[in-house]
């Protein structure tokens, strides 16, 4: 198993330009996330996907939008780059039930920098 | 909204030593509260967790203490080793939803 996988692994943007992060699982989890993490700071939650078909946001949904497309995919879009928006995305995946049955597991990360 | 506090930010000891970690979370309804591992350039790995029915869980030279009462909860490691050296983050689950909140870390430096 792969796990989680995310493309690309890096991306340089310059302001306005719009683009997809895209993340898939293969554990057949219900649940994925993306986040944000800034240096020296912790893992900030921009949008989860609590199964197939649903989304909500997180902490920190302002200038993205998502996208459940099936049960092992879960994109992230950027419309039009802000620098702000300079950090590392990262995707997790959750599956249901058991002992760990909280766990998330992360993808590689996507570091994007937006001039 | 939900508050996640760690402390201490930084934390140096030396190799052999004991380090220890408290998340300070402000949600009386959470109910399963990890800690993650990440290392330099890396992504975040779960290292331990508990849920609220249990007051202490070990794993080898890590354990994790909760206090549901104060609402925080803590990791300890015993004879660190310089592998041990990564940031560390709690991330209490919102009580109710399916998501966690993360602390803002606390970065570990084991010395040999």
């Amino acid at each position: 198993n792969a796990g989680v996988t995310q493309t690309p692994k890096f991306q340089v943007l310059k302001t306005g330009q719009s683009m997809t992060l895209q993340c898939a699982q293969d554990m057949n989890h219900n649940s994925m996330y993306w986040y944000r993490q800034d240096p020296g700071m912790g893992l900030r939650l921009i949008y989860y996907s609590a199964s197939e078909g649903t989304t909500d946001k997180g902490e920190v949904p302002n200038g993205y939008n998502v996208s459940r497309l099936n049960k092992r995919e879960f994109s992230l879009r950027l419309e039009s780059a802000a620098p702000s928006q300079t950090s590392v995305y990262f995707c997790a995946s959750r599956g249901s039930g058991g002992i760990s049955g909280n766990e998330q597991f992360f993808g590689p990360g996507t570091r994007l920098t937006v001039l | 909204g939900e508050n996640v506090e760690q402390h201490p930010s930084t934390l140096s000891v030396q190799e052999g030593d004991s380090a220890v970690i408290k998340c300070t979370y402000s949600d009386s309804a959470s109910n399963y509260f990890p800690w993650y591992k990440q290392e330099l350039g890396e992504r975040p790995q779960l290292i331990i967790d508990i849920r609220s029915n249990v007051g202490e869980k070990k794993d080898q030279r890590i354990a994790v203490t909760l206090n549901k009462t104060a609402k925080h909860f803590s990791l300890h490691i015993t004879e660190t080793q310089p592998e041990d050296s990564a940031v560390y983050f709690c991330a209490p689950k919102i009580g109710g939803y399916n998501k966690l909140i993360f602390g803002a870390g606390t970065r570990l430096a084991v010395h040999p």
